[in-house]
């Protein structure tokens, strides 16, 4: 691995289910976030972790939950999905040193 | 809580002249102020970031200017070119090191 990786890449989705989305670093970084994208709104923050064992809600984080079990994986979770939550989902970690936070290539969900 | 606003939301010029893509801020605590720019289908990357300590940075035909009295800070890029087309997003982060975005600015340079 180099870098951010996120999984899956696209996933079309029916209302009701439940879904991971999949976030994995190899740079060690201590923070980690969720994004949201939609079109007109940028990217919003959804949840944050500053360091393993911890989590921190952002601006939109209704109807998703996070865990930071090690550095590495930043998994984010929707219980029940709907329709709003059609978006693509980056996952970042930011470079303490610099504080340039590093994108993950992304994850285009739709929700049914 | 932080609030970033930025404009134009689209900007189109011709290649080789300049384009200035404003941001103002709420938080006056904000100390890191990083520009991203994200091509179409693609991940968004730091283009050049300026903290609270400096008020222009310059790297080859990008630069950004900060005004902390006025709470607002501006990318400049000299002698567009086709492949600076993309959408670019400010953003601020204070002591929380959370970073809030901006809506984005979409750039079509014309050849």
């Amino acid at each position: 691995i180099a870098g951010i990786t996120q999984a899956p890449t696209s996933q079309i989705l029916a209302a009701g289910r439940r879904m991971t989305l999949r976030c994995t670093q190899d740079m060690r970084h201590n923070a980690m976030y969720w994004y949201r994208q939609d079109l007109g709104l940028g990217l919003r923050l959804i949840h944050y972790s500053n360091t393993a064992g911890t989590t921190g809600k952002g601006e939109v984080p209704d109807g998703y939950s996070v865990s930071r079990a090690n550095t590495d994986d930043f998994p984010l979770t929707l219980a029940s999905a709907v329709p709003s939550q059609t978006s693509v989902y980056f996952c970042a970690s930011r470079q303490r040193s610099t504080g340039e936070q590093f994108f993950g290539p992304g994850t285009r969900l739709t929700v049914l | 809580g932080e609030n970033v606003e930025q404009h134009p939301s689209t900007l189109s010029v011709q290649e080789g002249d300049s384009a200035v893509i404003k941001c103002t801020y709420s938080d006056s605590a904000s100390n890191y102020f990083p520009w991203y720019k994200q091509e179409l289908g693609k991940r968004p990357q730091l283009i050049i970031d300026i903290r609270s300590n400096v008020g222009e940075k310059k790297d080859q035909r990008i630069a950004v200017t900060l005004n902390k009295t006025a709470k607002h800070f501006s990318l400049h890029i000299t002698e567009t070119q086709p492949e600076d087309s993309a959408v670019y997003f400010c953003a601020a982060s204070g002591n929380t090191d959370k970073l809030i975005f901006g809506t984005g600015t979409r750039l079509q340079v014309f050849p």
